[in-house]
């Protein structure tokens, strides 16, 4: 097993800037990318970004301008910021572990609805 | 860009075999994973690599993939299958991407 846990604020002000951040027990980041997906309500699912334990990243190439994930291994944990957001950033935001190579995510946190609204 | 394309909703009758199709250009090309999600819960991998199955997840579920089209086949559908599935695949163009998502209703 390899829980993973999001934490940040739920409400974001339009404009400002969301920050989540994924917690990892159970394993270390080694050896596997990590990645943020999210989900607006009633709609499916968008890949943001994953990241490797060398720091080197991908993002969405329509969040791109707006996006940042880092990593910290002294803490076990991942994080996503998201500049500039409006309502239509409004989601479920998972972290999930994301096989390389053959891509595909085997272990997913449970998830955290994160609201823009003034 | 790349992407995929699922048809929303599938319907089928308990103990009958349901078919998710995901259509993608040259998806036969490469590797389609495929996600379980009831209401209110996290994805759950249920096919990786095409045809691979995770520990935990039943002989009922299989995948294949062909030209440009990714099937997902759940034989012998129980009520507990009912959920939404997507598939999922990676693209040099635009990374990791997932289909529209189809809805399985088992009635």
């Amino acid at each position: 097993q390899v829980p993973l846990q999001e934490s940040g604020p739920r409400l974001v002000k339009p404009a400002e800037t969301l920050s989540l951040t994924c917690s990892v027990s159970g394993d270390s980041l080694n050896n596997y990318y990590w990645t943020w997906i999210r989900q607006p309500p009633g709609k499916g699912l968008e890949s943001i970004g994953y990241i490797y334990l060398s720091g080197s990243t991908y993002y969405n190439p329509s969040l791109e301008s707006r996006v940042t994930i880092s990593v910290d291994t002294s803490k076990n944990q991942f994080s996503l910021k998201l500049r500039s957001v409006t309502a239509a950033d409004t989601a479920v935001y998972y972290c999930a572990r994301l096989h390389g190579g053959l891509f595909y995510s085997d272990y997913w946190g449970q998830g955290t609805l994160v609201t823009v609204s003034s | 860009s790349f992407g995929l394309t699922q048809p929303p909703s599938v319907s089928v009758s308990p103990g009958q075999t349901a078919t998710v199709a995901c259509s993608g250009d040259k998806l036969g090309n490469k590797y389609v994973s495929w996600y379980q999600q009831r209401p209110g819960q996290s994805p759950v991998l249920v096919i990786y690599q095409t045809n691979k199955r995770p520990a935990g997840i039943g002989e009922r579920f299989s995948g294949s993939n062909s030209e440009n089209t990714a099937t997902l086949t759940i034989s012998g559908t129980q009520p507990m299958d009912e959920a939404d599935y997507y598939c999922q695949a990676w693209d040099y163009r635009t990374g990791v991407v997932f289909g529209g998502g189809t809805r399985l209703t088992v009635l």
